[in-house]
């Protein structure tokens, strides 16, 4: 069974300095995997996917991720904080050839940017 | 393009009640699903539909169902609500394997 875990619940940051949300996640076939952003009172936004071409991927908003399978991780980075940045990240996880509609997603990590 | 638009956008119902939501998915996307998230839980998977047919269930009594009409729009139906029913209902569709799901603002349901 799939599944992934979210390092941190809550992460806070000083405004310029680097973002680093951490995901790891279990799968016994090949992943696709997500990050999602959410705002107060919102659904969620599309950061990124990874579906098994480049390991490096950009997104939007300045953030990226890399995809390590030794490590089963796909950490979530960005090098400057910015005071938009604040909101809830959510990591998800699909069967590569799966559905995209059946989603796992990990905890979700409330990240505050300070000043 | 349009996003996902989901209606309405609060609802409060009473226990015992059943209540309908409904999801309009991106113009061209065929497969809706529906996702419930609550402080407690975090986000669950509740089902997904495409071409008006269940692809995949997620593990949630028979209180909830859903449907897709032909023009991809669905709705989602929860029977005799409880307390715990409370929470944010997302829906998202998807164009296809290798493109995400794009998500809606949600139904904030409030069970009193």
């Amino acid at each position: 069974a799939q599944s992934v875990t979210q390092l941190g619940s809550h992460v806070s940051v000083s405004e310029g300095a680097l973002v680093l949300l951490r995901c790891n996640y279990s799968s016994s076939v090949p992943p696709y995997l997500f990050w999602y952003v959410q705002y107060p009172n919102q659904g969620l936004q599309l950061l990124l996917k990874y579906t098994s071409a480049a390991t490096l991927v950009k997104g939007i908003n300045g953030f990226e991720a890399e995809f390590k399978k030794s490590e089963t991780s796909f950490h979530l980075t960005k090098p400057s904080a910015h005071m938009s940045d604040a909101a809830e990240y959510f990591c998800a996880v699909s069967k590569e050839g799966g559905s995209q509609g059946n989603l796992i997603f990990g905890k979700g990590t409330k990240l505050s940017v300070k000043p | 393009k349009a996003g996902v638009t989901q209606t309405p956008r609060y609802l409060i119902k009473t226990r015992g009640q059943q209540v309908t939501l409904s999801c309009s998915p991106i113009s061209g996307h065929r497969s809706v699903s529906w996702y419930q998230q609550t402080p407690g839980q975090g986000l669950q998977f509740l089902f997904e539909y495409f071409s008006e047919t269940q692809r995949n269930k997620g593990n949630f009594p028979g209180r909830f169902s859903g449907r897709q009409f032909s023009n991809s729009r669905s709705e989602m139906n929860v029977s005799t609500l409880e307390l715990g029913d409370s929470a944010l209902y997302l829906c998202a569709s998807s164009l296809g394997d290798r493109q995400g799901a794009f998500f809606g603002q949600g139904t904030r349901l409030t069970v009193v």
